[in-house]
């Protein structure tokens, strides 16, 4: 039972183009979210975060929305770029004491075409 | 650099036979995790320790176990590896100052193949 879902396996993308890619959760109890970025051979590196008292994070060219009533959160990328070609988890969380769970979703694979 | 290293990077092993997948780290970090993920699947946490207190996810394999013997090292004893537990086996720390909100960091998996 996935509790966070990444409906688009792939996206591919121009060069110079945003990339939008998608993640919705159902569980209400989430409350902090999180995207992983993972190039082949390597692990999972952190990109970007928001809180859910936030609707908007951004960091440089990574921004991610938050729509809580909806449960869905996406990360935008602009201008994309071949190198930003990769995995991105998207990843959720509830506060707790001593949790340290994070939920993955499947995953999304970004070709950035140059 | 500071980093999280597994070894090996694959491991090959045959049903049944015991086998141990090592983890190391140079951040200091207090927390240590170990994830499998399976083919196009969600990595899945295991289990983590915070220092040496171990903590088990409710749906975790007994099959599987776990060793911290100090800050810098992890490992992942699988007792009796069945072909369903083929999987990328990643591990990752955390400070643990911030619970959730400590970022992350995975080595780079270690690929199991069980025949």
């Amino acid at each position: 039972d996935q509790q966070v879902k990444q409906n688009s396996p792939s996206l591919s993308v121009q060069e110079g183009r945003i990339s939008i890619l998608n993640c919705d959760y159902t569980n209400s109890m989430f409350d902090y979210f999180l995207w992983y970025k993972k190039y082949p051979a390597e692990g999972p590196t952190f990109l970007i975060s928001i809180s859910s008292i936030k609707d908007k994070n951004e960091d440089g060219r990574f921004t991610v929305f938050l729509n809580k009533s909806a449960k869905h959160l996406s990360l935008h990328i602009v201008p994309s770029q071949p190198g930003d070609s990769a995995v991105y988890f998207c990843a959720a969380s509830a506060s707790g004491a001593g949790s340290y769970q994070l939920t993955f979703g499947k995953g999304t694979k970004l070709s950035v075409i140059p | 650099d500071a980093m999280v290293i597994q070894n090996p990077r694959y491991q090959v092993t045959q049903f049944g036979k015991p086998v141990t997948l090592s983890c190391s780290q140079t951040l200091n970090h207090n927390v240590m995790y170990w994830y499998q993920q399976k083919s196009s699947q969600a990595p899945k946490l295991l289990f983590h320790y915070y220092d040496k207190d171990f903590n088990n996810e409710a749906d975790t394999p007994d099959n599987f176990q776990s060793r911290r013997p100090n800050t810098s090292f992890c490992f992942l004893d699988i007792r009796s590896p069945g072909l369903g537990d083929a999987a990328m086996y990643l591990c990752a720390t955390s400070d643990g100052t911030s619970g959730l909100r400590d970022e992350q960091f995975f080595g780079p998996g270690t690929r199991l193949t069980v025949l």
